[in-house]
């Protein structure tokens, strides 16, 4: 049971290159979502997805798309990276409604641009 | 909107002493509230949660109640280890269905041998 995988672990960006953060998971969670976590401001949302097909944005969203054509699959692409998305971002998935659950994260990906 | 918001940190202790760190929470309804825990170089693990007014989660030795009276869920536990060093997150999930967590800032704890 492998949970929730993200990749890269590490990567580093030049200024306006373009990437996308890879998300999977292995357990038919409907939600999933991208955050992205700096230093003294806790995990802010990104976009989220309630099921394959819908995507909304979160607190966070320019210079960020996603889409979500399986259950299994949630990438996270950035367009045009800019040194203000250095950060380290985060994948979590949760059962539909059962929020009691919580969720569950990756590992995190580590994106410097420069 | 929906807010979280933590004591600051880092907080530094000693081990085997009493721990609290404090949340408190502005949302309408009734959420759901949760404390998360990363360990360097991780990513967040769910260590204890509360789905309803006077709940009381409990792991791992820490616990929290969910106060709806003074809108806190504040984490405590009686001895801490330095292998609870790590970075603690308050988090809520609001009363919409869309799967969205609010998180506060994270406190960092250090325990000391």
């Amino acid at each position: 049971n492998a949970g929730v995988t993200q990749t890269p672990k590490f990567q580093v960006l030049k200024t306006g290159q373009s990437m996308t953060l890879q998300c999977a998971q292995d357990m038919n969670h409907e939600y999933m979502s991208w955050y992205r976590q700096d230093p003294g401001m806790g995990l802010r949302l990104i976009h989220y997805s309630v099921g394959a097909g819908i995507t909304d944005q979160g607190e966070v969203p320019n210079g960020y798309n996603v889409s979500r054509s399986t259950t299994e699959d949630f990438p996270l692409r950035l367009l045009s990276a800019a040194p203000s998305q250095t950060s380290v971002y985060f994948c979590a998935s949760s059962l539909g409604g059962r929020w009691a659950y919580g969720y569950t994260f990756g590992s995190g990906t580590r994106l410097t641009v420069v | 909107g929906d807010s979280v918001t933590q004591m600051e940190g880092p907080v530094t202790l000693s081990e085997e002493a009493f721990l609290t760190i404090n949340c408190t929470y502005t949302a309408t309804g009734y959420p759901s509230l949760f404390w998360y825990v990363q360990y360097p170089g991780e990513g967040l693990q769910l260590l204890l949660k509360a789905t309803k007014a006077d709940d009381k989660g409990s792991n791992k030795g820490f616990e929290a109640t969910y106060r709806k009276e003074t809108t806190s869920f504040h984490l405590e536990k009686g001895s801490v280890q330095v292998s609870d060093s790590a970075v603690y997150f308050c988090a809520l999930h609001g009363s919409s269905n869309t799967g969205k967590l609010i998180f506060g800032q994270g406190t960092t704890l250090q325990v000391k041998p």
